[in-house]
């Protein structure tokens, strides 16, 4: 299993503003995942964090708006970018375990956009 | 439209009262289904892996099971610390190697 740690764990931003997220694991990952969870939705990739490389976007997000920073194998993070009330979500980081497929959590960032 | 379908989307038992939540898929070529469990305020927390129709894997209070078209989530006689959104997520063979999630189901389980 790995252990995440996220923080800040909840903001309240201005619209218009930014917000970086970051994510620490404590153990070398070769991935790391950044999801958006809206309520009521099921949980959606934003992108794949590979460390020394540009991070991998899904469909309908773009890297304008959420640059990601990957600058070791243990730590990353997503930034949030001129935002607005439909940013408001919880977001979370992630990464696989050992033997493939299951992925571990951290406890997310819940933001609310004013 | 969902390749993941969980229903029902909130379910209200009072303790000691057994049943089933339900995760369909449509997609083809399963690779695995997984079962999450979340807590408010935290992330997902892994439960089963199951890899083929008829596997069965076993937690305490919860039992989940696969056919071809759906998993289902059994809880056996729930206890209120058994409260949480269960979430299910299926990974492609031959796709991409992440899973795509459900919308979850809410449980409350009621002393």
């Amino acid at each position: 299993s790995a252990v995440i740690s996220q923080k800040p764990s909840r903001d309240i931003c201005q619209r218009g503003t930014s917000l970086t997220i970051q994510c620490q694991v404590d153990s070398q990952v070769t991935m790391m995942f950044w999801y958006r969870q809206q309520p009521g939705q099921s949980l959606t990739l934003i992108a794949t964090a590979n460390q020394g490389s540009e991070a991998t976007y899904e469909s309908g997000f773009v890297i304008d708006k959420f640059p990601i920073s990957r600058p070791n194998l243990t730590f990353s993070t997503l930034t949030v970018s001129n935002m607005s009330p439909e940013d408001s979500s919880i977001y979370l980081c992630s990464v696989e375990g050992s033997g493939g497929n299951i992925q571990y959590f951290g406890a997310g960032t819940r933001l609310s956009v004013l | 439209e969902d390749q993941v379908t969980q229903s029902p989307e909130a379910l209200r038992l009072q303790e000691g009262e057994s049943s089933s939540l339900n995760c369909s898929y449509t997609v083809s070529g399963l690779r695995g289904l997984f079962w999450y469990r979340q807590d408010p305020g935290k992330g997902p927390e892994f439960l089963f892996t199951l890899y083929s129709a008829g596997e069965e894997k076993e937690k305490e209070r919860l039992k989940a099971t696969l056919t071809k078209k759906e998993s289902f989530l059994h809880i056996t006689a729930p206890k209120p610390e058994d409260s949480a959104t269960y979430l299910c997520a299926v990974h492609l063979s031959g796709g991409s190697y992440i899973p795509t999630f459900g919308r979850g189901t809410s449980l409350i389980v009621h002393p």
